[in-house]
């Protein structure tokens, strides 16, 4: 079984000032972890993504994410907010090497603020 | 290249009635996957194809949905009856490899209401 939980619902920032967007996985195999970018009536697009290579990951319009296997968490940084960063978020999981199923997190809603 | 297109993008029906989804994947694309996206709820995968063959439809009420790939390539997802708890987004996304092994891409998008 596999789940993830994302930590907070709503997160707000001003424009210039780092972004973390939390995430915890559970599962039970190797994971692959990935988040998505979802802007209102626009399809989700991928940010970044994690299949067991490199912990810290990079990956579009400056975002990247740190595998932390003690911690069994995934959490994503940007080091300054800027306003078209405002969107939902989606922490998503998956079994490496097989073709399971994504398994979506609740959302984080990124608020940024002048 | 060219995205995963869908349509219709908004749809209005009301209970009891049925109703169609279309989706064209990136072209070479074998994998095929819908999901029902509940407001203020992640994406649940419905059901995913790998050419014209069902790989995963644990999750598809089949008492009410129906999805066919015939030809490996587009799908149609149907729901016959509608209920109001039906009211949701279904993406469709396609992959050219399996959910780990490859990036999914996903379409815009159809907005269902079931009034």
């Amino acid at each position: 079984a596999q789940s993830v939980t994302q930590l907070d619902s709503h997160v707000s920032v001003s424009e210039g000032t780092p972004v973390l967007l939390r995430c915890n996985y559970s599962s039970s195999y190797s994971p692959s972890l990935f988040w998505y970018v979802q802007h209102p009536n626009k399809g989700l697009q991928l940010l970044l993504k994690y299949t067991s290579a490199a912990t810290l990951v990079k990956g579009i319009n400056g975002f990247e994410a740190e595998f932390k296997k003690s911690e069994t968490s995934f959490h994503l940084t940007k080091p300054s907010a800027h306003m078209s960063d405002a969107a939902e978020y989606f922490c998503v999981v998956t079994v490496t090497g097989t073709a399971s199923k994504l398994t979506f997190g609740t959302g984080t809603r990124l608020q940024v603020t002048l | 290249e060219a995205g995963v297109a869908q349509s219709p993008r908004y749809k209005i029906i009301e209970k009891r009635q049925s109703v169609a989804f279309w989706c064209n994947p990136i072209s070479g694309h074998a994998t095929l996957y819908w999901y029902q996206q509940i407001l203020g709820q992640g994406p649940k995968l419905l059901i995913q194809f790998q050419n014209n063959g069902v790989v995963d439809d644990s999750q598809l009420p089949k008492d009410r949905f129906s999805a066919e790939r015939l030809k490996g390539v587009d799908s149609t997802l149907k729901i016959q009856p509608a209920k109001l708890e039906d009211s949701a987004v279904y993406l469709c996304a396609s992959s050219s490899q399996g959910a780990a092994g490859g990036t999914q891409y996903f379409g815009p998008g159809t907005r269902l209401t079931v009034l």
